[in-house]
C-alpha cells in the first residue's frame, strides 16, 4: 500500500486566515482526493487533484475557498481560505487503486477561532 | 452517481456477542466496496474490501462482509465483538478506483 504523509496534523487558525495542508505519497498516483470530515460526521468530498489540470470540485465546495495544487504526482496540497469557525474539520488526503491500498491520509485536524 | 445508505446510526452490542452494520449501496456500473474503521480521536482504517470474485470477504480483526448484488448490499459481520471494537464504521463505494463515497457511518458501542 502507499504510504501517505500528512501535515500540519494539527493546527489552531485564527478567523480570516488561510491553512495550506500538504500530502506527499510515496508513490506516484494519477488522481489524489481531499476530504472534509466535520465534527461527529462522515467523511465528504471535497475535490479530486489531477497532475497537470485543474482540480474537480464537488458540490457545495469551490477553488476560491478550496484552493488545490497538484504540481506532481507525488506531492499535493490544499488551501482552506478565509476561515471561520465551521471551517473547523478534519481534512484528508486519499489514494486509491490496487496498488495504493485505498489509503488515507492521518489527517489534519483544524480549529478556527 | 453512487450513492451509499448506512441503515444504523448507532448499535449497541454486548461483548462476545455477534453484530452485523448493514450497508447498501446505489450505483449505474459495476462498483468496488470498503468498510473503514475509525477509532476514537483516530485515522481512517481499511478493514476489507470487495474487488471482484468471491462475494464473502474477509478483513483484520475478524471481521467480514458478503457482496450482495441483487440486493445491492455490503453487510459487515463480526461473530464476537470485544471492547475494542468500540469505534465508528464507515461503508463505502467506488466505481472502479474513482473517487470513494462514503456512508453516514455506524457508531459500534460495545456493552459491558
Amino acid at each position: 500500500s502507499a504510504v501517505i504523509s500528512q501535515k500540519p496534523s494539527r493546527d489552531i487558525c485564527q478567523r480570516g486566515t488561510s491553512l495550506t495542508i500538504q500530502c506527499q505519497v510515496d508513490s506516484q498516483v494519477t488522481m489524489m482526493f481531499w476530504y472534509r470530515q466535520q465534527p461527529g460526521q462522515s467523511l465528504t468530498l471535497i475535490a479530486t487533484a489531477n497532475q497537470g489540470s485543474e482540480a474537480t470540485y464537488e458540490s457545495g465546495f469551490v477553488i476560491d475557498k478550496f484552493p488545490i495544487s497538484r504540481p506532481n504526482l507525488t506531492f499535493s496540497t490544499l488551501t482552506v481560505s478565509n476561515m471561520s469557525p465551521e471551517d473547523s474539520s478534519i481534512y484528508l488526503c486519499s489514494v486509491t487503486g490496487t496498488s495504493y491500498g485505498y489509503t488515507f491520509g492521518s489527517g489534519t485536524r483544524l480549529t478556527v477561532v | 452517481a453512487q450513492s451509499v445508505t448506512q441503515l444504523d446510526s448507532q448499535v449497541p452490542v454486548f461483548e462476545e456477542a455477534p453484530v452485523e452494520l448493514r450497508c447498501n449501496y446505489s450505483s449505474s456500473v459495476s462498483v468496488y466496496l470498503f468498510w473503514y474503521v475509525q477509532y476514537p480521536n483516530q485515522g481512517l482504517q481499511l478493514l476489507l474490501k470487495y474487488l471482484s470474485g468471491s462475494t464473502l470477504v474477509k478483513g483484520i480483526n475478524g471481521f467480514e462482509a458478503e457482496f450482495n448484488k441483487s440486493q445491492t448490499s455490503f453487510h459487515l459481520r463480526k461473530p464476537s465483538v470485544h471492547i475494542s471494537d468500540t469505534a465508528e464504521y464507515f461503508c463505502a463505494v467506488s466505481e472502479f478506483d474513482d473517487k470513494i463515497i462514503f456512508g453516514k457511518g455506524t457508531r459500534l458501542h460495545i456493552l459491558p
